[in-house]
């Protein structure tokens, strides 16, 4: 499978809990974005990696968020101190920059539930 | 306000249906215009892309963009049952995409 891969699929965790996801990028894809998506809404934009430098971060991420993409390949995505407001679905999605439009393809997502 | 206003729905139609989704929005640096799919469960997966303003056919579906009226619409033709899912318009601002809520589609069959 050469999609974007995403682990894991599901999450579970008491509130107050530490939480870390992992994206896996489509090969050479040199971008790679993270979104959220909440229940009956549309996914909403969290941050963005173009190779290991993180070059946008919206206003939605707040300092319990952290995410990283070391070598420029796969990255992480850290929610420290959990709340039950953290409870949705984590996309992440990758491009290659070409031009001025790059498609993002989107993995399977990341469903976390805080309890 | 929102950047980008979708009717959430629900909307169901019978098979054979012809479809309109809509989407309205508020920033007129958008030049991308885009319309995902999402089964239940799974990522979006992107349908269509158009640049500025104009129409775009592929097979069954049909992308309209307004950029006078900040207007986009998708149509489906012949809808099918397996064309059931939430459709999301997305628009390409700088690097990020901003989407709509989605709609909810269900085709009776």
């Amino acid at each position: 499978d050469t999609g974007v891969s995403q682990n894991p699929r599901h999450k579970i965790t008491k509130r107050g809990q530490n939480v870390t996801f992992r994206c896996d990028p489509i090969s050479e894809h040199n971008r790679l974005y993270w979104y959220r998506q909440t229940l009956g809404q549309g996914p909403e934009f969290l941050t963005y990696f173009q190779n290991e430098a993180q070059l946008e971060k919206s206003r939605l991420l707040s300092d319990r968020f952290s995410a990283e993409r070391p070598k420029g390949s796969f990255s992480t995505l850290e929610i420290q101190r959990t709340e039950q407001g953290d409870s949705a679905m984590y996309l992440c999605a990758s491009s290659l920059k070409q031009g001025a439009y790059n498609e993002q393809f989107f993995g399977p997502g990341t469903r976390l539930t805080v309890l | 306000q929102k950047e980008v206003e979708q009717d959430p729905g629900p909307l169901s139609v019978p098979e054979g249906a012809i479809v309109s989704l809509n989407c309205t929005y508020s920033n007129s640096a958008f030049q991308y215009f885009m319309w995902y799919r999402q089964y239940s469960r799974k990522g979006p997966e992107l349908l269509m892309y158009t640049y500025s303003s104009g129409n775009k056919e592929d097979g069954r579906f049909t992308a309209q963009v307004d950029k006078s009226s900040k207007y986009i619409s998708l149509f489906i033709r012949d809808s099918q049952p397996s064309d059931s899912a939430t459709y999301l318009c997305a628009m390409q601002g700088a690097q990020k995409l901003v989407f709509g809520q989605g709609t909810r589609l269900t085709i009776n069959p």
